[in-house]
């Protein structure tokens, strides 16, 4: 599986935006890009994905690269409630369920000051 | 929807037993998932389960194994309890993409 690699820990204050990123430089050509949150005391929560094109939802944006060696998850004004560990993810695309199977690495631990 | 629900949250074994864990998918959803959370290792994943049959596996020893029923619910179960099998357990369903996790079940191995 093709791996990503995030900062330990960043740090944002509540209201501002916050942008995090995730360098896959060995992606290949049909892998998705998921990102997932983990808040304190809780499972982790599915927070957006994509391939190649950027996108959008209620919860967050998600930028993808024109070689799509990188992307960045943004947060447009960060709660209190937005500090978690935030995981990004690559998921084969295929039969079999391979995309049921996720490997999480360490993730960004984002911190949230009032 | 009601979310993917765990039973039971909490567990306390001692080495040497067996645990039984339980996991109701998010109605509509096919697909469980069980993941094991450790401070050590971070969130691995156990296996997955799709039509009552195993899909895929991930690398833990025989001792873990699950199944799946005809109504999508799972139950994973740890035989002959480590001390190192003390772990957040977490299932998560989808409906194909993105997926959803219970809260766990905390299970403490002394």
């Amino acid at each position: 599986d093709a791996k990503t690699t995030q900062p330990n820990s960043m740090e944002s204050n509540e209201e501002e935006p916050v942008h995090l990123p995730c360098n896959h430089s060995t992606i290949s050509g049909t892998d998705y890009i998921h990102w997932y949150r983990q808040l304190p005391s809780q499972g982790p929560e599915y927070v957006i994905h994509g391939l190649t094109s950027n996108v959008n939802n209620r919860m967050a944006s998600l930028a993808i690269a024109e070689d799509r060696k990188s992307s960045t998850l943004i947060l447009h004004r960060a709660t209190l409630r937005d500090a978690a560990v935030y995981y990004c993810i690559l998921t084969p695309r295929g039969s079999g369920g391979s995309n049921y199977k996720l490997t999480f690495g360490k993730g960004t631990l984002l911190t949230v000051n009032p | 929807k009601a979310g993917v629900t765990q039973t039971p949250r909490y567990l306390i074994k001692t080495r040497g037993q067996q645990v039984t864990l339980s996991c109701s998918p998010i109605s509509g959803h096919r697909s469980v998932s069980w993941y094991q959370q450790t401070p050590g290792q971070g969130l691995q994943f156990l296996f997955e389960y799709f039509s009552e049959t195993q899909r895929n596996k991930g690398n833990f020893p025989g001792r873990f194994s699950g199944r799946q029923f005809s109504n999508s619910r799972s139950e994973m179960n740890v035989s002959t309890l480590e001390l190192g099998d003390s772990a957040l357990y977490l299932c998560a369903s989808t409906p194909g993409f993105g997926q959803y996790f219970g809260p766990g079940t905390r299970l403490t191995v002394l």
